[in-house]
């Protein structure tokens, strides 16, 4: 099975700020990887698919890159609604489908 | 609006069963794959099992395998969950979500409690 392994998993950071989370896979998962966002209390929203793509609606200071095993979301600027959990997932076999262990950015 | 909206979630004591059932809306439920998605208190998300349109294509989390029986009735635009044999463990809440792309999840209910404790 696939291991998907996130850091840092808490992040602290001030508006404005760029903040980057990283997401590596234990084997080459090409470009077959999703990022959500966890608001606390709700469910989870997707942000990112096929590791750059971003969703319709989100906004464009998030953006996405990386391929193989090595991927990275990046906040260009952090919004005091930024708050949230932040997961990676891949898709590569078809089959199981598996999350990182979850980045919780806080705002200082 | 996509708005998948999940039920059935209880308290039960283990070795109990209970049906989740998510009602979809908003998008041609009968052309996509779907999928249960779980977060036990605190910690992170873990896919459970999915479905393809027809109902042919199944896969299952191994923990999961042979305990739980995912479904669907298209021309209810209904997604089931039948948790049977539960564990502590699979306390959680559970999530049903359109499985669009391979594998990207896009649209998610708001979620519903299986708590299983005696």
């Amino acid at each position: 099975d696939i291991q998907m392994t996130q850091s840092p998993s808490l992040l602290s950071a001030s508006v404005g700020d760029r903040v980057t989370i990283t997401c590596r896979a234990s084997q080459s998962i090409s470009n077959r990887l999703a990022w959500y966002q966890q608001r606390p209390g709700k469910a989870p929203k997707l942000l990112i698919y096929k590791a750059s793509s971003l969703e319709g609606g989100v906004p464009s200071r998030f953006s996405g890159s990386g391929s193989g095993t090595e991927f990275s979301l990046t906040i260009s600027s952090l919004q005091p609604d930024d708050l949230a959990t932040y997961y990676c997932q891949e898709y590569s076999t078809g089959i199981l489908k598996t999350f990182g262990q979850g980045t919780k950015v806080e705002i200082k | 609006e996509v708005q998948p909206v999940e039920s059935g979630g209880d308290l039960v004591p283990p070795g109990g069963s209970l049906r989740l059932s998510c009602a979809a809306s908003g998008f041609t439920f009968s052309r996509e794959w779907m999928t249960w998605v779980r977060q036990a208190p605190g910690m992170g998300l873990e896919w459970v099992a999915n479905i393809n349109p027809d109902g042919s294509d199944i896969y299952y989390l191994d923990s999961v395998k042979g305990r739980f029986t995912i479904s669907r009735d298209n021309a209810k635009n209904s997604l089931f969950l039948q948790m049977d044999s539960l564990r502590i463990e699979d306390t959680a809440v559970y999530y049903c979500a359109r499985d669009s792309r391979g594998g990207v999840f896009d649209f998610w209910g708001q979620g519903t409690l299986v708590t299983v404790a005696s």
